[in-house]
């Protein structure tokens, strides 16, 4: 297996624009997780899906995000519009199950909004 | 609020001696606490899981220990190498969804 695949792997973007960052899990893996990446906060929970629902997305940090896993095999996290603040390193992981037997991590997107 | 806990200061050592890394986490004891590995521009990779009713868990060089009354995990690699250097985050289940909150990770430095 490729592992967890991730697109782009460095977006750099004006403030206000639209940016989409992309997932593919590993093949049978029914737990997806995006996590963004900062010195000041360490990595933090966006959101988690199971079997492709949305279970806990409380760490969305406002409206101007959002994410939909429209099958098994893709997931997409929508910024729009883009601002400074934003800019981070984008996680994907996923893992059988909750996680017991740990998450596998794609090698992420570094976004950096202008 | 549930929180976890890592020493943020980088931890040097000297090849061959062992490296102790320690996390720490506030609250409730978590049902069971993991440890990744970071390399720079990187993804975390998976090393270990410790379950609370678990003292001890060994893998080759690693050996991490759970201790519920400090309400503290420690992660030891014996043998140290220059390959050793990266980022060791620390993370526990959290939430009715058992989902992973992270700690900011130690950066260990190991010296020829």
């Amino acid at each position: 297996d490729a592992g967890v695949i991730q697109s782009p792997r460095h977006e750099v973007t004006e403030m206000g624009q639209e940016v989409t960052l992309r997932c593919k899990p590993i093949s049978g893996h029914n737990s997806l997780f995006w996590y963004r990446q900062t010195m000041m906060r360490g990595l933090e929970l966006l959101i988690y899906f199971n079997n492709n629902v949305p279970i806990d997305d409380s760490g969305m940090p406002e409206d101007r995000f959002s994410a939909k896993m429209p099958n098994a095999s893709f997931s997409t996290l929508k910024i729009q519009p883009s601002e400074p603040r934003d800019s981070a390193v984008y996680f994907c992981a996923s893992s059988l199950g909750q996680g017991a037997d740990g998450y596998t991590f794609g090698s992420g997107t570094r976004l950096t909004v202008v | 609020s549930q929180k976890i806990e890592q020493n943020s200061e980088a931890l040097n050592i000297q090849e061959g001696k062992t490296a102790t890394l320690t996390c720490n986490y506030t609250n409730y004891s978590p049902a069971y606490l993991q440890w990744y590995r970071q390399d720079p521009g990187r993804g975390p990779v998976f090393l270990l899981l410790i379950r609370e009713n678990e003292k001890e868990k060994r893998k080759e060089r690693l050996k991490v220990t759970f201790d519920t009354t400090l309400k503290q995990s420690l992660f030891h690699i014996t043998a140290s190498q220059p390959a050793d250097s990266a980022t060791y985050l620390c993370a526990q289940e959290h939430g009715g969804y058992s989902t992973l909150t992270f700690g900011k990770g130690t950066m260990l430095l190991v010296s020829p």
